[in-house]
């Protein structure tokens, strides 16, 4: 079984800090991907990496950062923390390539509530 | 511009019955589709998915069914479990990217014993 795991269930930080949010894989999964979830909003992409170093932007990117040094470490960052990145973050992988359904692989969530 | 949409945000079904979830897209380049289920506090799992080259798929209790003209997608279970009782969420791949999911809002089933 796929195993995403991500550092923390629960965190509590403060508005302007910097936080960092981690996601592991054990699968050797090329591509991996950081979404946030909010009521009535669904899932919304941040930032995906579909290889080590490389990254792209997703639908909300704006006041996060991404770093993938090793394949199979991903990590969202908030550069300085607001009030309105308070949600619910869900980090997920995938085997790379096309031509087939490949569906992502959800870890748990990190509840981030910003003070 | 919500390219896929779930216009129900609840769904409340007798266990036994048979829960059909629907979902729609806008985007007719999507090729690939998905459903995942998320319980409160877990992550979405991967339910079951559909090429555009298939009208139907099924495994066990659970059978999606694509309507590509009119854009169209949706996930019958049968029969429904107390266990099933869970968000659903529709995704769309394709369309572009070879990589990006896009999901809709998700649809809340309830089924009662």
């Amino acid at each position: 079984d796929v195993k995403v795991t991500q550092s923390s269930r629960y965190l509590v930080k403060r508005t302007g800090e910097k936080v960092f949010l981690e996601c592991v894989q054990d699968m050797d999964h090329e591509n991996m991907f950081w979404y946030r979830q909010d009521p009535g909003l669904g899932l919304r992409l941040i930032y995906f990496s579909y290889d080590v170093k490389m990254k792209e932007k997703g639908d909300i990117p704006e006041g996060y950062s991404v770093s993938r040094e090793k394949k199979e470490r991903f990590s969202l960052i908030l550069e300085s923390a607001s009030t309105n990145q308070t949600s619910m973050y869900l980090c997920a992988s995938r085997v790379g390539g096309t031509g087939q359904i490949q569906p992502q692989h959800f870890g748990d969530g990190t509840r981030l509530s910003i003070l | 511009d919500q390219q896929v949409k779930q216009n129900s945000p609840s769904l409340s079904v007798q266990e036994g019955r048979i829960s059909i979830l629907n979902c729609d897209y806008t985007n007719s380049m999507f090729d690939y589709f998905l459903w995942y289920k998320k319980y409160p506090a877990e992550g979405p799992t991967f339910l079951i998915s559909i090429s555009s080259i298939k009208d139907k798929n099924e495994d066990g209790r659970f059978t999606v069914f694509l309507n590509k003209s009119a854009k169209h997608l949706s996930l019958h279970i049968v029969p429904s479990q107390p266990g099933d009782s869970a968000v659903y969420f529709c995704a769309a791949s394709g369309g572009g990217s070879n990589y990006k999911l896009t999901f809709g809002k998700g649809t809340l089933l309830t089924v009662n014993p």
